[in-house]
């Protein structure tokens, strides 16, 4: 069964510094979003995206964050200058009309 | 105020009692999601419902749109069946979704 692909599974960085995290969801899906969980806390929605643009965003998602989908199959979150409160784990999803979201594995990521 | 709350947040079963996990919420929705959630962190998605009742396998769920409400049961539970359940509302088609708290199952053989 096709999996959406999450990289890397774990990523430290220190503060301040700029992550990029990389999802490849299912081939033919054209619907995709970025979640979000902190650690002991509910999953929240950061951004979703449809035909190359974000078709909605969160509070959550200020100028901090940026997504891409540089390629035909990938699709990227970006956070500048990360902050402590970034640590969570993400999650990436993507559906096709009318069908559930599938979700990868998520990356968790830990800024020291 | 929560917009999804599940109760309860805790439940332990021993194996083969039934299970039922409940999903209230205050929105207008498209669709109500079932997720599973195992310690590892991974998100599997159960069931999509608009309406009435789906079942697969041992789980069970339905929905009641007038009430604003939704169950999952869980037959003849399993310690496999430990997890983390949420219930999760979708306001617009290909909308995102906005998760509960989550339900914490902890099934002893």
């Amino acid at each position: 069964e096709p999996e959406v692909t999450q990289t890397p599974s774990h990523q430290v960085t220190q503060m301040g510094q700029e992550v990029i995290l990389r999802c490849v969801p299912i081939s033919n899906h054209l619907y995709f979003y970025w979640y979000r969980q902190i650690l002991g806390q509910k999953v929240e929605f950061l951004v979703s995206f449809y035909n190359n643009e974000i078709s909605e965003k969160s509070e959550i998602f200020d100028d901090q964050f940026s997504v891409e989908r540089p390629d035909g199959s990938n699709f990227t979150l970006k956070i500048r200058s990360t902050k402590l409160e970034d640590s969570a784990m993400y999650f990436c999803a993507s559906s096709d009309s009318g069908q559930p979201q599938h979700f990868g594995d998520g990356t968790r990521l830990s800024i020291l | 105020k929560n917009e999804v709350e599940q109760s309860p947040q805790n439940l332990t079963a021993q194996e083969g009692e039934f299970i039922t996990i409940n999903c209230s919420y205050s929105v207008g929705i498209s669709a109500l999601h079932w997720l599973q959630q195992h310690p590892g962190g991974g998100i599997v998605s159960l069931f999509m419902l608009s309406s009435g009742k789906k079942k697969h396998g041992r789980l069970i769920a339905t929905i009641n749109i007038q009430e604003k409400h939704s169950s999952l049961h869980i037959t003849a539970s399993h310690p496999r069946d430990s997890a983390v359940y949420i219930c999760a509302v979708q306001k617009a088609s290909y909308g995102k979704l906005t998760f509960g708290q989550g339900t914490i199952l902890t099934v002893h053989p």
